[in-house]
């Protein structure tokens, strides 16, 4: 079956400071990847997304690459903000009958990141 | 302003007790979901509905019942025979065929007395 592994936390930096944040993924077929983000007392908010190898998903100065040949989806960010500090979900779907996924999202465990001053 | 209601945002309870927790959506979207989060686990898919009048079980659905009978709406009850209900409920909506862009309400915590 489908699995998403993400790294262990939680994670604490200094603003500015880069981030990681590592998913690795087991899936059939091709699945699209997905980084979901939890600022607290919230529900998830989609981040951002890569449907095929080699895309690349990005916002909010976040990036992540679909690389297919590791299996992987990393969170990165270049200089990280006090703001940033939530909960950060990877999450993959296989698509079904039509190319639709029906919501059928299998996620990580979640990585807590907490940025200070 | 559009979005996804859920309540109420602390539930508890007590022993051989069904309850029941409101989601309710203004977004149009025909699809909605209920997932359960644990501490350091990932979501995991109770009970899932495209259309009204119809849903399907997720991955973990025992324990759990669901209705949708409008639009808008998809309650969830947690029965008795849910042995380990102590989780954080997150409701999800989302554009019929475009099941990967969920968007989510702010949960309910629910526990046990």
């Amino acid at each position: 079956g489908n699995s998403v592994t993400q790294m262990e936390g939680p994670v604490t930096l200094s603003e500015e400071a880069f981030l990681t944040i590592n998913c690795t993924y087991t899936a059939t077929g091709y699945p699209s990847l997905f980084w979901y983000v939890q600022y607290p007392g919230e529900g998830l908010q989609l981040l951002l997304k890569a449907t095929k190898a080699d895309d690349k998903g990005s916002n909010k100065g976040f990036e992540a690459t679909y690389r297919k040949e590791t299996t992987s989806f990393h969170l990165e960010k270049g200089s990280v903000q006090v703001s940033d500090s939530a909960v950060y979900f990877c999450a993959l779907s296989d698509l079904g009958a039509g190319g639709t996924s029906y919501g059928k999202l299998t996620f990580g465990q979640g990585t807590i990141l907490t940025v200070h001053p | 302003d559009g979005g996804i209601t859920q309540s109420p945002k602390y539930l508890f309870r007590k022993e051989g007790q069904n309850v029941t927790l409101s989601c309710e959506q203004n977004l149009n979207h025909d699809a909605m979901y209920w997932y359960r989060q644990d501490p350091g686990q990932g979501l995991r898919l109770i009970y899932y509905s495209q259309i009204v009048n119809d849903f399907q079980k997720g991955d973990i659905a025992e324990g759990y019942s669901v209705s949708r009978e409008k639009k808008e709406s998809f309650p969830l009850t947690v029965t008795s025979a849910q042995k380990n209900p102590t989780a954080f409920y997150l409701c999800a909506s989302s554009i019929r065929g475009a099941g990967e862009k969920l968007f989510f309400g702010s949960g309910t915590q629910l526990s046990v007395l």
